[in-house]
């Protein structure tokens, strides 16, 4: 069974730090580029990072750049989002999907399985 | 960027009604979108790929047309399963701008 699981998020100060991990299960999770989106409370879904199937290239939406740091580990089949110097803005569900149904040179990908979400809450 | 505009913000139709939702590209982009349905509390779910492909398993009264700027999806026959929110996606850039999102509710 296809399946993604977030987990590490939390209630944290603004300025503090927080890192959220994402287990894949169920397929070859090595072959695939990983995302994370996220949602603020009642809010609409927001692209926040990509990373590419070995890990070297990441792309960041500009609101994060320079404070959150994508990864992951094809041995362990985890990915994950170092998030830094978090203010009120980044409260939100953190979702972690993968990239699927993608153009013939594997570049561009829809998302096909996302994970439950985990929820990140920075609040003094 | 490559900003991405839905209309309408929401709506409320019958169980049978069809269903329009349209996406607005900035600029071009060829057939690379998605549209997504999320229920309240879950996690999105694909629908739609490439403007117009059908998700295997995904039923046959949703479609998806369009390229370069105007993309609708259609719902032919609203079920009371459909209800949530809409969201469209462009993928041609690696900043992967989400519209944002068409939420229907059943009459």
């Amino acid at each position: 069974h296809v399946q993604l699981m977030e987990s590490g998020g939390g209630l944290v100060k603004p300025g503090g730090s927080l890192r959220l991990s994402c287990a894949a299960s169920g397929f070859t999770f090595g072959d695939y580029y990983m995302n994370w989106i996220r949602q603020a409370p009642g809010k609409g879904l927001e692209w926040v990072s990509f990373i590419t199937a070995t890990g070297p290239t990441t792309y960041y939406t500009d609101s994060v750049k320079g404070r959150f740091t994508m990864s992951r580990d094809n041995a362990q089949n985890s990915l994950y989002l170092q998030m830094n110097s978090l203010t009120a803005e980044d409260t939100a569900v953190y979702y972690c999907a993968r990239g699927n149904y993608c153009d013939s040179r594997g570049y561009l990908c829809a998302f096909d399985v996302w994970g439950e979400g985990t929820m990140v809450t920075v609040s003094s | 960027d490559i900003q991405m505009t839905q209309s309408p913000s929401s709506l409320s139709a019958a169980v049978g009604d069809r269903v329009t939702i349209t996406c607005r590209a900035s600029q071009t982009i060829s057939k690379w979108l998605a549209w997504y349905q999320q229920r309240p509390g879950k996690a999105p779910k694909v629908l739609i790929y490439e403007a117009s492909k059908l998700v295997s398993g995904v039923p046959s009264r949703f479609s998806g047309s369009g390229s370069g700027t105007e993309f609708t999806l259609t719902i032919s026959s609203l079920q009371p399963d459909d209800f949530g929110t809409y969201y469209c996606q462009q993928y041609i850039s690696r900043l992967y701008h989400f519209g944002q999102g068409t939420t229907v509710d059943i009459k």
